[in-house]
């Protein structure tokens, strides 16, 4: 049974770029979250997915945006990239939204 | 929206002795309360969670407690090992399971 698995591990971009960070969901989960940690700090969260619908919203600009497919994987797009962006990326999967499980990340570094 | 506070911020134990962090968090309706362990470079991991309705839960060497009068909950480890040496970090939900953390507390473990 594979755990919630994120790509790329990491990222290296130039503030103005846009990217794009994946996540697959533990196999049986439905709801997809997207979380920034930044060094040092708790995970904040971004953003949740539940049937392919946008559920919640922290408060993250609308350069941040999501999606989520019908398997239940998900993405997430920054656009137009600021310093201030580079940070841990996370995503976690559960059943409806409760017992959130992480994947390993996705190291974003904007320079 | 939730906020939650958690105390302290560094721990540092003598290996055998417990290890108690606490947090408050501000929004009653919250009832679901995890707690997550990250080991650096690593994903945070659920350890242990606790639902409005119950006062206490227990797993092995780790026990949480909540009182939902006061708005606080914590975390105690019994016993503590080097391998218990991580970030600690609370959280609460909010509606539809929107996960507000705390700031973390570093624990180590003294051998």
């Amino acid at each position: 049974d594979a755990g919630v698995t994120q790509s790329p591990t990491h990222l290296i971009k130039t503030r103005g770029q846009q990217v794009t960070l994946r996540c697959s969901p533990k196999s049986g989960h439905d709801t997809v979250s997207w979380y920034q940690q930044a060094l040092g700090q708790g995970p904040q969260f971004i953003f949740q997915y539940y049937e392919e619908e946008e559920r919640q919203r922290g408060n993250f600009p609308d350069r941040f945006s999501g999606h989520q497919f019908p398997n239940y994987s998900s993405e997430l797009n920054v656009n137009a990239l600021l310093l201030g962006d580079s940070a841990l990326y996370l995503c976690a999967s559960s059943l409806t939204g409760d017992e959130q499980y992480f994947g390993p990340g996705t190291r974003l570094t904007v320079t | 929206g939730e906020n939650v506070e958690q105390h302290p911020s560094t721990l540092s134990v003598q290996e055998g002795d417990s290890a108690v962090i606490k947090c408050t968090y501000s929004d009653s309706a919250s009832n679901y309360f995890p707690w997550y362990k990250q080991e650096l470079g690593k994903r945070p991991q659920l350890i242990i969670d606790i639902r409005s309705n119950v006062g206490e839960k227990k797993d092995q060497r780790i026990a949480v407690t909540l009182n939902k009068t006061a708005k606080h909950f914590s975390l105690h480890i019994t016993e503590t090992q080097p391998e218990d040496s991580a970030v600690y970090f609370c959280a609460a939900n909010d509606i539809d399971y929107k996960l507000s953390f705390g700031a973390g507390t570093t624990v180590t473990v003294r051998a």
